[in-house]
């Protein structure tokens, strides 16, 4: 079963607007939260994390939201940029374990200029 | 400093034959971290190794696949008798393990295509 969704596999936006991707969870044991970015041929980038205490984090045009009741967290980009195009990946870790992250499928994001 | 090496960054081999993937991770990361992402999809976690032990498995897709770490630094993950659904782009990433919400810094990962 697939513990962490992104539902939309692709998001197009245009230059300097808001890019917002989207992520849902099923484990409520999750209680820290990644969102990776990857370009073609490299291997994944850490971009910012939330942890469960937390509905919010911003890092300079990044900013996560974690909505806990609804399971749900979400990645704001402002203002987008051409080389945010990119496939960003959602992940989650459980107190439980070991510190293995759990995916999702990726949403891959095209900003154009 | 040196990121995460993942060697070859290809390989292509036919059903039947046993691979071997390795991963130099960054030095001083205690953790290690195999991961492999097929086609479409997320990465999936295969196994991790903290020192040269792998406290968890529980990734593995079946017992042809093994994983060993020496010296607390390179691992190797092998396949035995390879199968096309075990085509994917497999990555390694490390960490410095000083608590749970570290860092994983990922290599550019190997290719596997079985034809």
């Amino acid at each position: 079963d697939q513990q962490v969704k992104q539902n939309s596999p692709s998001l197009s936006v245009q230059e300097g607007r808001i890019s917002i991707l989207n992520c849902d969870y099923t484990n409520s044991m999750f209680d820290y939260f990644l969102w990776y970015k990857k370009y073609p041929a490299e291997g994944p980038t850490f971009l910012i994390s939330i942890s469960s205490i937390k509905d919010k984090n911003e890092d300079g045009r990044f900013t996560v939201f974690l909505n806990k009741s609804a399971k749900h967290l979400s990645l704001h980009i402002v203002p987008s940029q051409p080389g945010d195009s990119a496939v960003y990946f959602c992940a989650a870790s459980a107190q439980s374990n070991t510190g293995k992250l759990i995916f999702g499928q990726g949403t891959t994001l095209q900003v154009k200029p | 400093g040196a990121g995460v090496s993942q060697s070859p960054s290809n390989k292509v081999t036919e059903k039947g034959k046993d691979v071997e993937l390795r991963c130099d991770p960054i030095s001083g990361h205690t953790a290690l971290y195999w991961y492999r992402q097929s086609l479409g999809q997320g990465l999936e976690f295969l196994i991790y190794f903290q020192g040269n032990s792998a406290p968890d498995k529980s990734g593995l897709p079946s017992d042809r696949f093994s994983a060993e770490r020496t010296g607390g630094s390179v691992s190797t993950l092998t396949i035995q008798r390879t199968q096309q659904e075990d085509s994917a782009v497999y990555l390694c990433a490390s960490s410095l393990r000083q608590g749970r919400r570290d860092i994983q810094y990922f290599g550019a990962g190997t290719r596997l295509s079985v034809l």
